[in-house]
């Protein structure tokens, strides 16, 4: 099986500019998590979807937003970006939507914002 | 709120030694989850050990082993004759079974497997 996949790998933006980054989990897959990865603040649970649904969210503020497709695919969307917006992105996914399961993490989008 | 510790950022070794990886959290939860993830370099990450709260048997896997101290809140990885190949980003993350689902890291620890 093909692994959890994301694009853009690499994605330049400047602040104020909208961004939406997409997330391919492995098939059969139904539960999508996104995270937010920095140096300061370390790994930072964005939010989570399962059956096109967003089941949890962490605290991040509206201009973060996602969505689920009825194929699993997810989008996470970044409006009004900031300079500390600038992390890498991970998504991963299970299998059964049980988030306490192991999580296949996709190789994430590096996002620069100048 | 649960909180994840990990209090050493670095730790080196040497080839073949035995290195113990620190984790403490916070929670007042009584049923959870916790993991060691693994980021080596430019690579994505895995799940390198799980281990259920309401299991007194430390999990192990091959090389990897933890010690759970629940009453304590500790979570140690164990790495035995640790190989080149171990060299990655440690995190040390915990999640509930009730209330919000939501995985949270400790900060990190990073571990050098010199040759």
């Amino acid at each position: 099986k093909a692994g959890v996949t994301q694009t853009p790998r690499y994605l330049i933006k400047t602040r104020g500019q909208q961004v939406t980054l997409s997330c391919s989990p492995i098939s059969g897959h139904r539960s999508v998590s996104w995270y937010q990865q920095t140096p300061g603040q370390g790994l930072q649970f964005l939010f989570e979807y399962f059956s096109e649904t967003q089941r949890n969210k962490g605290n991040f503020p509206g201009r973060f937003s996602g969505r689920q497709f009825s194929n699993s695919r997810s989008e996470m969307n970044v409006s009004t970006l900031e300079l500390g917006d600038s992390a890498l992105y991970l998504c991963a996914s299970t299998p059964d939507g049980q988030i306490y399961n192991e999580q296949f993490f996709g190789p994430g989008t590096r996002l620069t914002v100048l | 709120a649960q909180t994840v510790t990990q209090s050493q950022p670095e730790m080196s070794v040497q080839e073949a030694e035995t290195v113990t990886l620190s984790c403490t959290y916070d929670t007042s939860e009584n049923n959870y989850y916790l993991f060691w993830y693994k980021q080596p370099p430019s690579r994505q990450m895995i799940l390198v050990i799980r281990q259920e709260a309401y299991k007194q048997q430390n999990a192990t896997e091959n090389r990897f082993s933890v010690n759970f101290q629940k009453a304590a809140k500790s979570f140690s990885l164990k790495i035995s004759d640790s190989q080149l190949g171990d060299t990655a980003m440690y995190f040390c993350a915990f999640i509930a079974i009730q209330g919000a689902q939501k995985l949270v890291f400790g900060q990190g620890t990073r571990l050098t497997i010199n040759p």
